[in-house]
Formats: structure tokens, C-alpha cells, sequence
């Protein structure tokens, strides 16, 4: 079945760093990609997404391009603060009837000063 | 826009009782509704998926006695878990989204203690 692979965490930078979290997927069809960050105490908010191959999301600095050829759908964001510390997960929905997500494990962030 | 609350945000009960989370689309018609469970440091886990006027479609290894879905309406719908024990406790998230659209739109999440 469908799945999403993401770098395990927690991943820790100072603030200004570069940060890129992996994530690959599997699908038998054309899947759309999103990355969910969740702040502690919250819930999931959507922070980007891509709906086809090629495309790139963008959000708060934040991009990911949907990568057909190598099933991958990276986030990179060039200079990270200490807001964006924070749980980050890709996910993928196979947009069938029922517009179910495949959640990666998520991937723990911390930005220190 | 597309805006989905949960009800309580935190509730504690007593073990062996039941206790009912409601999940509203507040500023569209959600035709699907999703519950997912969240344990500590770990993904989210779908527990069922609702849609509106017909019986929830559960997950396998999911209670459906256990945990009741119910979406009556296009902007509402609840979770109940019943006989609730300790192992229930845990962070339970709604979801919403409508036919044709891939996105969903994530409630805050209630967090559920039974002692």
C-alpha cells in the first residue's frame, strides 16, 4: 500500500541554519503531497502542498518540490528560527473517494538561539 | 477559512465512563470527517473515517463498540469513547474535508486522560 517515509528526528540547528527534512513516498498512483507542522500543544496545521509532479510548495520560507522521479517530496527552508521549532510531517493523499492521508512519522525540529 | 474546532480541548474521567468529543467545520460543509489518535511522539494514527448521514468506516484494529462515530450533520461530528480505561488516554485529532478536494483541515485536538 501507499506510504511516506521521513527522517527520523529530532533534528537540531541554530537559529539562521539551513534545514532540510527528508521525505519519500510510495504510491501506486498520482499522489498529492503536504507537510503538516505541528506546534507543541496544537494541532496539525497544513504548511504546503504540491498536487502534481514538479510543483513547488511554498509557505513562511518554507518549499518542497514534488520529485516524480525520485518519489520525494524534501522540505527546505535557508534560515530557520526558533518559532519554526516544531513537528514536522509529510504526508500524501491518493485522492480517492475517501481523501484519506498517509502520515510519515514526523520529524521533531529544534532551533536553538 | 476552512476552520475546524474540537470540544473539549482537555477532559479527565474516571475510568469506566464514557466521554463524548465533538469535532464542527465551522465555516464550510465538511461531507468527510476523519478521527486519528496521537500518542506520545509518534504520527497520527486514523482511527475512522466518516461521512456525513452514513456509518463511520473504521480502521482495522479500531473498536468500533468502543469508539462510537457519529456525523449527522455536514458540520458536525463527535467521537465517543465508551467504557473508557487508562490505555485510552491519549491525544485525539479531527479532521475535515469535502468530496474532490485532497486537502483537510486539521481541528486543535483534544486531549483525553482516564484515570
Amino acid at each position: 500500500g501507499d506510504s511516506v517515509t521521513q527522517m527520523e528526528g529530532p533534528v537540531t540547528l541554530s537559529e539562521e541554519a539551513f534545514l532540510t527534512i527528508n521525505c519519500t513516498y510510495t504510491a501506486t498512483g498520482y499522489p498529492s503531497l503536504f507537510w503538516y507542522v505541528q506546534y507543541p500543544g496544537e494541532g496539525l496545521q497544513l504548511l504546503l502542498k504540491a498536487t502534481k509532479a514538479d510543483d513547488k510548495g511554498s509557505n513562511k520560507g518554507f518549499e518542497a518540490t514534488y520529485r516524480k522521479e525520485t518519489t520525494s517530496f524534501h522540505l527546505e527552508k535557508g534560515s530557520v528560527q526558533v518559532s519554526d521549532s516544531a513537528v514536522y510531517f509529510c504526508a500524501l493523499s491518493d485522492g480517492g473517494a475517501t481523501n484519506k492521508l498517509i502520515f510519515g512519522t514526523g520529524t521533531l525540529l529544534a532551533v536553538q538561539p | 477559512g476552512a476552520v475546524v474546532s474540537q470540544h473539549p480541548s482537555r477532559v479527565i474521567c474516571k475510568s469506566g465512563t464514557s466521554v463524548k468529543i465533538e469535532c464542527r467545520s465551522l465555516d464550510f460543509q465538511a461531507t468527510t470527517m476523519f478521527w486519528y489518535r496521537q500518542f506520545p511522539k509518534q504520527s497520527l494514527m486514523l482511527m475512522a473515517t466518516s461521512n456525513e448521514g452514513s456509518k463511520a468506516t473504521y480502521e482495522q484494529g479500531v473498536e468500533k463498540d468502543k469508539f462510537l462515530i457519529n456525523h449527522a450533520s455536514l458540520t458536525l461530528s463527535t467521537l465517543t469513547v465508551t467504557s473508557a480505561h487508562p490505555e485510552d488516554s491519549s491525544f485525539y485529532i479531527c479532521s475535515a474535508g469535502y468530496v474532490g478536494f485532497h486537502e483537510q483541515y486539521f481541528g486543535p485536538g483534544t486531549r483525553l486522560t482516564v484515570t
